[in-house]
């Protein structure tokens, strides 16, 4: 079963606006890490948050994570129409080296012009 | 920093052929890489996972003989689907990490596979 849930499934905005996007996961995790998708490419790391860490911030991006409530948000504000991707969280919940990331189901923005 | 590639970027075959996609990382030497497969409009669902000289770790579920892994060096790993059937098609995506890079996974850009 996927790790993490992302919510909502699918967002739609209008430019200008800022985007908040949820995930929750279900075990303990070392890490938590964000990544976008265009349409047909491949990933993007956009930013990691450890599982001390409660806030980071990357440009126009807000991460938080919540390890009480098993979940995470990632906020883009001031959106544009570049911005327009899947959003993906990713946990590292393995105990060894391999750093095996699970990923949740994504969330499609929309940012229209 | 941390680029991977991966070739053929799509590739078309027949059924009951066998597709080899590579998979490199460019500037940096990747101990482990790992395989995923999406369908579209779904999230990525991991295949296996390889260290480089040793055999590849594959998920529940994930025929090891049908998808033939191989991490020969620290910048190439190769997935070759064996006698693909239609529905193998599929976007697969390597991703890469080790050295300094080891806490991130840097993700190539997908081969998109259609067998027909």
């Amino acid at each position: 079963s996927q790790q993490g849930e992302e919510d909502p499934q699918a967002l739609s905005i209008q430019e200008g606006e800022n985007a908040t996007m949820n995930c929750s996961y279900k075990t303990s995790i070392n890490n938590l890490q964000w990544y976008r998708q265009n349409s047909g490419r491949g990933l993007v790391h956009l930013i990691l948050i450890r599982s001390n860490e409660r806030e980071k911030h990357s440009g126009r991006l807000r991460v938080t994570l919540d390890t009480s409530k098993k979940s995470s948000s990632l906020l883009i504000t001031a959106s544009r129409a570049a911005d327009t991707a899947s959003y993906f969280c990713a946990t590292d919940a393995s105990g060894g080296s391999n750093y095996k990331l699970t990923f949740g189901k994504g969330t499609l923005l929309t940012v229209n012009p | 920093g941390a680029v991977v590639s991966q070739h053929p970027s799509w590739v078309i075959c027949k059924s009951g052929t066998s597709v080899k996609i590579e998979c490199r990382s460019l500037d940096f030497q990747a101990t482990t890489m790992f395989w995923y497969r999406q369908f579209p409009k779904q999230s990525l669902m991991l295949m296996a996972t390889s260290n480089e000289g040793s055999k590849a770790t594959y998920e529940q579920g994930v025929e090891k003989d049908k998808f033939l892994i191989n991490h020969a060096s620290l910048t190439l790993s190769t997935l070759t689907v064996t006698s693909a059937h239609p529905e193998d098609s599929s976007f697969y995506i390597c991703s890469a990490s080790g050295g300094s890079y080891s806490y991130e996974q840097y993700f190539g850009p997908g081969t998109r596979l259609t067998v027909t």
